[in-house]
């Protein structure tokens, strides 16, 4: 079956470091979101690509979150500098423009101390 | 997006059927009424989703009102594996932005044995 792939799917670090987690969207598939999980905030939408370009990203804190998809089969998301308020289950998921069905990955936990 | 609301928790018999409400009040003409469910410590799930008519799949049905200010989504013959947050959202079907999914806090739907 084809999955969306995400990695790492744990990351502990120490506050001020860099941090990049990675997503594998479906063959094919033009749309790519990223979504932060916390108990406290729930599912929110960080940002979203449509044919690799970024569509969205109002959910992101600017200063220190950058996402990205170099090439089809690889989209980023970065945090530099970490800070502990980061900690969350990052997800990535991917679809077609035209059908709200998203496929999402197992998502990746950080941890920042 | 319109907004939905559900109730926080529900509780259901192995076996029977579960029914999931979801107010949408300020549904738009085009937008679509979507459910997914999230079991613990995965990515949220597809289930279906519908514009004016019922639905129906492997996974559920969904019923959505006349009016479509309101929907139901029924798990025939729920099993102890259909435990999850099921989240209910509305999304217009196409447009730039708008192609964005907004979760809620949805429904912890426990199946008890």
């Amino acid at each position: 079956d084809a999955r969306v792939t995400q990695t790492p799917r744990d990351k502990v670090t120490e506050m001020g470091q860099e941090v990049t987690m990675r997503c594998q969207p479906i063959l094919g598939h033009n749309t790519v979101f990223w979504y932060r999980q916390t108990m406290m905030q729930g599912l929110e939408l960080l940002a979203y690509f449509r044919n690799r370009a970024p569509l969205d990203d109002s959910g992101m804190p600017k200063d220190r979150f950058s996402a990205e998809m170099p090439d089809a089969t690889l989209a980023t998301l970065k945090i530099q500098p970490s800070e502990p308020r980061d900690s969350a289950v990052y997800f990535c998921a991917s679809g077609f423009t035209y059908t709200g069905e998203l496929f999402f990955g197992e998502g990746s936990r950080l941890t920042v101390l | 997006d319109a907004k939905t609301t559900q109730p926080p928790s529900m509780d259901c018999a192995e076996g029977r059927a579960a029914n999931l409400p979801c107010n949408h009040s300020t549904i738009s003409g085009n937008e679509y009424v979507y459910w997914y469910r999230q079991i613990h410590s995965q990515g949220p799930q597809y289930i279906i989703h519908g514009l004016k008519n019922n639905e129906t799949n492997e996974m559920a049905s969904l019923i959505i009102t006349e009016d479509r200010k309101s929907s139901t989504l029924i798990l025939p013959h729920a099993t102890l594996r259909d435990t999850a947050v099921y989240y209910c959202i509305v999304r217009v079907a196409s447009g730039g932005s708008n192609y964005k999914l907004t979760f809620g806090k949805g429904t912890l739907l426990t199946v008890n044995p």
